[in-house]
């Protein structure tokens, strides 16, 4: 399968400071690109769309000013949560689908753990 | 309601049974059907991918695809300890929706 990478793995960071995750698909390029969110036990929430080229669409109650999306190329894209809190901390994923025929199989990153003290 | 129902478990299972993992949806206009494999603290494994209805076999998992009655499985023949993770089953619409929905993730654990 496509392979996505994310770095970094897990970061920690005092409250107030920004950081920063990339997100790159190694061996496809990715128009799209998704990010998600997990707390402990939970599934996935999607947090944004990242759209190569244009603003990134984020879900509904998710603060786009907090959780700034780029999409600077066709293999990468970042998420800076600025200002961040305790609150914030959680474990981050990137996913990027990739097209093969008439299928988009989506492959996910290996995620960020943040914490945020 | 959910649009992905899927039981959360925890299941625990003895090595070498056949495990049974399933999701219901509420939106027919699902039409790509997924699983993926989630151990701690790592990203999501995709292990299977369906269009519309049928089975699909790859080694030890079949998926199954039953669109009348909007029901999803997951079956894994001789389990091993190793398949102890979280599974999510995934959907989405159709070939230009690329976002997808998730079931709540069943966490599975095969006692050796």
């Amino acid at each position: 399968g496509a392979v996505v990478s994310q770095h970094p793995s897990r970061v920690i960071c005092k409250s107030g400071t920004s950081v920063k995750i990339e997100c790159r698909s190694l061996d496809f390029q990715a128009t799209t690109m998704f990010w998600y969110r997990q707390f402990p036990k939970q599934s996935l929430m999607l947090m944004a769309t990242s759209n190569e080229g244009s603003k990134a669409t984020y879900e509904q109650g998710v603060e786009k000013d907090k959780f700034l999306i780029n999409h600077a190329s066709l293999t990468l894209s970042t998420l800076t949560v600025t200002s961040a809190h305790p609150e914030d901390s959680s474990f981050y994923i990137c996913s990027a689908p990739t097209s093969s025929g008439v299928t988009y199989e989506q492959y996910f990153g290996p995620g960020t753990r943040l914490t945020v003290t | 309601q959910k649009e992905v129902e899927q039981d959360p478990g925890p299941l625990s299972v003895p090595e070498g049974a056949i495990v049974s993992l399933n999701c219901t949806y509420s939106n027919s206009a699902f039409q790509y059907f997924m699983w993926y494999r989630q151990y701690s603290r790592k990203g999501p494994e995709l292990l299977m991918y369906t269009y519309s209805s049928g089975n699909k076999e790859d080694g030890r998992f079949t998926a199954q695809v039953d669109k009348s009655s909007k029901y999803i499985s997951l079956f894994i023949r001789d389990s091993q300890p190793s398949d102890s993770a979280t599974y999510l089953c995934a959907m989405r619409r159709f070939q230009g929706a690329q976002k997808l929905v998730f079931g709540q993730g069943t966490r599975l654990t095969i006692n050796p």
